[in-house]
């Protein structure tokens, strides 16, 4: 079964304010966790991704926080915009037989 | 650089019949995976191929199989279409075949069945 998962299927955001999208993981094994975001129409497009042996990583307006003790992943997007409306997925390598192990996702809405 | 094309974009298909899927990889790219996106389930894993050969397989049964080619394009097939294929099928290429390489995704093939 799944693996990874998502705190909440929804989020509504304003404008301007910060996003935080959660995720938790069961596998304690993991060691690389990648976000992707989902625009209606198109495939995932990767966003960031952390190995297990970081705790932080920052990209472009994006930050992604891993916090092994309680297998929990999170994004953050900083001054989210309108084009940031998206489902998000988190994803998990575990190795073996499977490429990736997706969350269900959550969807972002960010209202004007 | 091109990111992976899918297509066709678009499928409808009946029960019972069978189909073809194309994806071409970024270029250099050589490890080709696939996913089956449905609302239940979200995205599975199907296989991924690595230099012609399939590397890992996803919980499919034998009706759906792919094949890779040595230019590292790929193709799946999916034979005895049942209703509860129709999906959004995503193709995904990464430099490599590690479980540390990230993936870059099609824009994927709509597959109805009816």
């Amino acid at each position: 079964g799944e693996s990874v998962g998502l705190h909440l299927p929804t989020l509504s955001v304003q404008e301007g304010d910060n996003s935080i999208i959660n995720c938790a993981y069961s596998n304690s094994a993991s060691d690389y966790f990648i976000w992707y975001k989902q625009e209606s129409g198109k495939g995932p497009q990767f966003i960031i991704d952390i190995r297990s042996n970081m705790d932080k990583r920052q990209g472009q307006r994006v930050t992604v926080l891993l916090n092994k003790t309680v297998k929990h992943l999170s994004l953050q997007i900083a001054a989210t915009q309108p084009g940031d409306s998206a489902v998000y997925f988190c994803a998990e390598n575990k190795g073996g037989s499977e490429k990736l192990v997706f969350g269900k996702g959550t969807k972002l809405t960010v209202n004007p | 650089k091109a990111g992976v094309t899918q297509t066709p974009r678009y499928l409808i298909k009946t029960r019972g019949q069978q189909v073809t899927l194309s994806c071409s990889p970024i270029s250099g790219h050589r490890s080709v995976s696939w996913y089956q996106q449905t609302p239940g389930q979200g995205l599975q894993f199907l296989f991924e191929y690595f230099s012609e050969t399939q590397r890992n397989k996803g919980n499919f049964p034998g009706r759906f199989s792919g094949r890779q080619f040595s230019n590292s394009r790929s193709e799946m097939n999916v034979s005895t279409l049942e209703l509860g294929d129709s999906a959004l099928y995503l193709c995904a290429s990464s430099l490599w075949a590690g479980a540390d390489s990230p993936l870059h995704f099609g824009n994927g093939t709509r597959l109805t069945v009816t």
